[in-house]
């Protein structure tokens, strides 16, 4: 089975600051990588993905993440941070041969402060 | 389009009893699941299905069932509740192409 690993649990940062959340996965196998967002008493919302190609893929709210493969690693990152980004961040993994089985991660949960 | 549905929202079970967390999708999606999330732990998947007819186990499937007998429904059934069960359920369908989730709104389960 998958692990994935994030390793901060809270992050604060303040309002217009960059921000990166970190992601590492345990496969050596091929991998697709998810980044959710979860608000407050919501559902997961996707923000964005990888499946192959350009390893800096552009998500939703001006997200951005890089997948590293030679590091097993899909950080997050914002180069300037509102409010309105208030949430919980999970980092998912899915077995590329199969992908019926996701695997989250436990969580970042990132407050701006104003 | 609803996308994904999920009822009831809130849910108190006494130990022993049984119920169905019902899901359902609008998007014609073959794959469906159902995750646990519980303080720290993430998201956990329990089951999940590639179609009608088909299921297999998660990483937690020890005391809850599924079954699919339509592409639209996808209900988690728990047999005995235990205090371990308590938790908020989240059902997901998938774009069988672009491999994005789509989410519910969650079920908040407490068992006594």
């Amino acid at each position: 089975a998958q692990s994935v690993t994030q390793l901060d649990s809270q992050v604060p940062v303040f309002e217009e600051a960059p921000v990166e959340l970190r992601c590492n996965y345990s496969s050596s196998v091929s991998v697709y990588l998810f980044w959710y967002v979860q608000y407050p008493n919501q559902g997961l919302q996707l923000l964005l993905k990888y499946l192959s190609g350009s390893t800096l893929v552009k998500g939703i709210n001006g997200f951005e993440a890089e997948f590293n493969k030679s590091q097993t690693s899909f950080h997050l990152r914002k180069p300037s941070v509102h409010i309105s980004d208030t949430a919980e961040y999970f980092c998912a993994v899915s077995e590329s041969n199969t992908g019926n089985q996701f695997y989250f991660g436990t969580g970042t949960s990132l407050t701006v402060i104003p | 389009n609803a996308g994904v549905t999920q009822t009831p929202k809130f849910q108190v079970l006494k130990t022993g009893q049984s119920m169905t967390l019902q899901c359902a999708q609008d998007m014609n999606h073959e794959y469906m699941s159902w995750y646990r999330q519980d303080p720290g732990m993430g998201l956990r998947l329990i089951h999940y299905s590639v179609g009608a007819g088909i299921t297999d186990q998660g990483e937690v499937p020890n005391g809850y069932n599924v079954s699919r007998s339509t592409t639209e429904d996808f209900p988690l059934r728990l047999l005995s509740a235990a205090p371990s069960q308590t938790s908020v359920y989240f059902c997901a369908s998938r774009n069988g192409r672009t491999y994005e989730q789509y989410f519910g709104p969650g079920t908040r389960l407490t068992v006594t």
